[in-house]
């Protein structure tokens, strides 16, 4: 059964950092990943998708990293500004699981100005 | 930019009431998914649907879920008797075609809670 972790749980960093989140999976037969987004109370906003084929996908100041041999995926964030506050998810697509996302539990970055 | 919306945003229900959750996927979509997240929780997987059948649901989705196409834009989820451990928020999400690793484009939200 496909398992997906995401550390930290939370982190809290000055404005203006560069800073990586990580994301691990115990399964690494996977269609794709997906980092994804959400603000507090609301949906989820996809924020990057990385094909098993790819080694990495980025967009503004996201680069998303994928070792699919390792179960590991990363998201980096450059130069890290007060409005990027909101909770980081990760999601697997597993090979043979029928479409369903598995997601982590998330990590919640807080910008500090 | 087309969107996925959900209605409606927030709903209050008494325990045992019976809930419907609306969903207008992304137009020309044909793959749709309902998922959940407990407060403080993942969100999980609960049903996806496609040719207007289940195509797979988890062990979460049992028999007081059913889900509906009932138009040619609306997806519904129903709860037949909701019970305290159902309060969570609810997400629509829709895909454009059935293929292995599609991005799925998910709604703002229900947030359910039953009283």
């Amino acid at each position: 059964k496909q398992e997906v972790t995401q550390i930290p749980a939370a982190l809290s960093v000055p404005e203006g950092e560069n800073l990586v989140l990580n994301c691990s999976f115990t399964d690494s037969a996977i269609y794709n990943l997906q980092w994804f987004r959400q603000d507090p109370g609301k949906g989820l906003t996809s924020l990057l998708l990385i094909q098993s084929s790819q080694r990495e996908q980025t967009s503004g100041r996201l680069n998303a990293s994928l070792d699919k041999s390792s179960g590991r995926s990363t998201l980096y964030i450059a130069a890290s500004q007060p409005g990027d506050s909101a909770t980081y998810l990760c999601a697997v697509i597993a090979i043979g699981g029928a479409q369903k996302l598995v997601f982590g539990q998330g990590t919640r970055l807080t910008i500090n100005p | 930019e087309p969107e996925v919306t959900q209605t409606p945003s927030h709903q209050v229900t008494q325990m045992g009431q019976e809930v419907i959750l609306r969903c207008v996927p992304i137009s020309n979509h044909l793959y749709f998914y309902w998922y959940r997240q407990i407060l403080g929780q993942k969100v999980e997987f609960l049903v996806s649907f496609y040719n207007n059948e289940i195509s797979e649901k988890s062990e979460i989705f049992d028999d007081q879920f059913s889900v509906e196409r009932p138009d040619g834009s609306n997806f519904t989820l129903k709860i037949r008797s909701t019970k305290l451990e159902d309060s969570a928020m609810y997400f629509c999400a829709s895909s454009e075609v059935y293929r292995a690793g599609e991005t799925q484009y998910f709604g703002p939200g229900t947030r359910l809670l039953v009283l």
